[in-house]
């Protein structure tokens, strides 16, 4: 079974910043079948990237997704207030099809 | 549009049984799977398991495996998930989504959640 590491645990940061969140697999991630996912406390989960770096439906360009093997990065640009929110990396396709990382979160300094 | 409508809140002692209901609309159900994970207090996302809505296909974690039972009932295009002899570190906002199957995908439409909370 793949384990997915993400690092920082927590990041304090002000709007405007750059931020790159990683994701480290404990084994190479097939095909770079390597998602990133927002999340909002009461709100559903939203898909950022698939792939490692393809944005998904409605996604701004300010996120971009990295990465292959077993390094990836997900870079928000420039901090907007509503991107203050926990992310996920998952990985998919493997045996057992879906793991998540322990989460990033991100926060307002 | 796609839509997956969870039913609401429910509170169980331990040892007893959830069944968690996910109602999908604006797709077509039976060319999709449906996706099950959880977020417990504290903790981070978890997979559970998904089910073919076709043909009744699933696959669960294996932490899951003995409790976890996943359904679909195609007439009205509901999914259900039932967690058995639940343990207080059972409580968490259980998921659906909806997945491709047929080749690696990844979740992409949610419910909004249904909170389980396990206490005696």
């Amino acid at each position: 079974e793949i384990v997915l590491t993400q690092s920082p645990g927590t990041l304090s940061l002000s709007p405007g910043e750059r931020v790159t969140l990683s994701c480290r697999a404990s084994k190479s991630v097939a095909s770079s079948y390597l998602a990133w996912y927002q999340h909002k406390p009461g709100q559903a989960p939203r898909p950022l990237i698939y792939g490692a770096s393809i944005r998904g439906t409605d996604v701004p360009d300010r996120f971009s997704g990295s990465g292959s093997g077993t390094d990836f990065t997900l870079t928000i640009s420039r901090l907007e207030p509503d991107d203050f929110a926990f992310y996920y990396c998952l990985q998919y396709g493997g045996s057992p099809p879906f793991t998540f990382g322990q989460g990033t979160k991100l926060e307002i300094k | 549009q796609i839509q997956l409508v969870q039913s609401g809140v429910e509170v169980r002692k331990p040892g007893a049984s959830v069944k968690v209901s996910c109602k999908a609309s604006g797709y077509h159900f039976t060319n999709y799977a449906v996706n099950w994970v959880r977020l417990a207090p504290g903790q981070g996302l978890e997979w559970m398991g998904w089910i073919s809505a076709s043909n009744g296909k699933t696959s669960s974690a294996q932490k899951f495996q003995g409790r976890l039972t996943m359904t679909t009932d195609t007439s009205t295009n509901t999914a259900y998930m039932e967690l058995r002899s639940l343990r207080p570190d059972d409580t968490a906002v259980y998921y659906c989504s909806r997945l491709v199957v047929v080749v690696p995908a990844i979740p992409d439409y949610w419910g909004q959640g249904t909170q389980v909370t396990v206490s005696s």
